[in-house]
């Protein structure tokens, strides 16, 4: 059974910083695509960043580039997420999430774990 | 503002046929295939509807997807309480070089 569990969220300071993990279980991580996608209060689902099989290649939303960074360990079936820099408008629910290249979708997703930005 | 509308609320009796339309541009959804996904808040996101209208296993045949031009929607017939949740739809934009999702649609069950 496919299993994503994410874990690291907290309460943060603005400025501060964060990093996500997501253990992946019941599937070989290092031949998928993976994704973190975010969901803030009251607002709908936003993808953040996506990183290749081997992590040579890494893709990002235009509000967190040069802030976040995905990384990702396949000996350890393990997904990361560093947050650095942080926002308030960063605030939100991460999921991770395995991402299928040829469709463009995620068939796989966690039950999230929340980073709130706040004073 | 979401790269992607979608209406902000749909609602329908149990039974009802309900549709959620999403429409983008020639950059998103004119090129590129459509994905829908369920979600309640505090749980995991659910994978509806894949390249406009196929079903993962799993997924009821009372959900269905399509895609002309550049819009997209989904239809959810026999409708059911446990439907109520927020439905999004999702597609690459080759403008953005990047996954876009639609502003989501909170869908009621009266």
């Amino acid at each position: 059974e496919v299993q994503l569990v994410e874990s690291g969220g907290g309460l943060v300071q603005p400025g501060g910083s964060l990093r996500l993990s997501c253990a992946a279980s019941g599937f070989s991580l290092s031949s998928y695509w993976m994704s973190w996608v975010r969901r803030a209060p009251g607002k709908g689902l936003e993808w953040v960043a996506n990183i290749k099989l081997d992590g040579s290649e890494k893709y990002y939303v235009d509000s967190v580039k040069g802030r976040f960074t995905v990384s990702r360990d396949n000996a350890k079936n393990s997904l990361y997420l560093q947050m650095n820099s942080l926002r308030a408008e960063d605030t939100a629910v991460y999921y991770c999430a395995r991402f299928m290249r040829g469709t463009g979708s995620w068939d796989y997703w966690g039950q999230g774990t929340l980073v709130t930005v706040s004073s | 503002q979401s790269v992607l509308t979608q209406p902000p609320s749909a609602s329908g009796t149990p039974g009802q046929r309900v549709t959620i339309s999403c429409s983008g541009s020639s950059s998103n959804i004119g090129s590129n295939t459509v994905n829908w996904y369920q979600h309640l808040p505090g749980t995991a996101p659910k994978l509806l509807i894949y390249s406009n209208n196929q079903r993962p296993s799993g997924v009821p045949d009372r959900f269905s997807g399509s895609r002309s031009g550049t819009s997209a929607s989904l239809a959810i017939s026999g409708l059911q309480s446990e439907d109520e949740a927020d439905y999004y739809c999702a597609t690459w934009d080759d403008n953005l070089n990047g996954p876009v999702f639609g502003g989501g649609t909170k869908l009621t069950v009266l």
